[in-house]
């Protein structure tokens, strides 16, 4: 079991540029959370997919949206990078049906200048 | 939404002294409570976590107390070792989502 895989580890992207982040759930969950941790920060909830839906959304603007394909596995996009933006984003993945804990990926180290 | 509190921001000490992070919460609902441990550039492990129908856990030198009355709960590390030394994340969570504290940075001098 590969546990919770997010791609890549390390990102250096322009003010103003668009990206996507992506997240591989532990094997038999369905339920992916993303978070952001600024530096010294806990982590901050953006938001929830489950069935391919937005479940729960955190206080982040319009420019952060996600999506969740049919095999759980997740994307993050952030458009019009702000400086402010840099922060490591971490995926979670639980499962929805039980009470169970959240498993954390390694996260995605995003820069931007 | 939910709000978490974590108290100290910075705790420094000696090996083989117990060790005590304090945190508070103010959604009555939140009925799942997880510690997590971040060493540098990593990801956050859950070391103990308790749930509401429970007062306390314990995990070898790892405990966790809950007191829902007060909406606040403990870890409690003792004998404390330098691989001890990390971050340490309190969280709670209600519906389905984690809320953080903001994190005890945790020293531990031989």
């Amino acid at each position: 079991d590969a546990g919770v895989t997010q791609s890549p580890t390390h990102l250096i992207k322009t003010r103003g540029q668009q990206v996507t982040l992506r997240c591989s759930p532990k094997s038999g969950h369905d339920t992916v959370s993303w978070y952001q941790q600024a530096l010294g920060q806990g982590p901050q909830f953006i938001f929830q997919y489950y069935e391919e839906e937005e479940r729960q959304r955190g206080n982040f603007p319009d420019r952060f949206s996600g999506h969740q394909f049919p095999n759980y596995s997740s994307e993050l996009n952030v458009n019009a990078l702000l400086l402010g933006d840099s922060a490591l984003y971490l995926c979670a993945s639980s499962y929805l049906g039980r009470d169970t804990e959240a498993f954390f990926g390694q996260g995605t180290r995003l820069t931007v200048v | 939404g939910e709000n978490v509190e974590q108290h100290p921001s910075t705790l420094s000490v000696q090996e083989g002294d117990s060790a005590v992070i304090k945190c508070t919460y103010s959604d009555s609902a939140s009925n799942y409570f997880p510690w997590y441990k971040q060493e540098l550039g990593k990801r956050p492990q859950l070391i103990i976590d308790i749930r509401s129908n429970v007062g306390e856990k314990k995990d070898q030198r790892i405990a966790v107390t809950l007191n829902k009355t007060a909406k606040h709960f403990s870890l409690h590390i003792t004998e404390t070792q330098p691989e001890d030394s990390a971050v340490y994340f309190c969280a709670a969570r209600g519906y389905s989502t984690l809320t953080f504290g903001k994190g005890t940075m945790l020293l531990v001098s031989p």
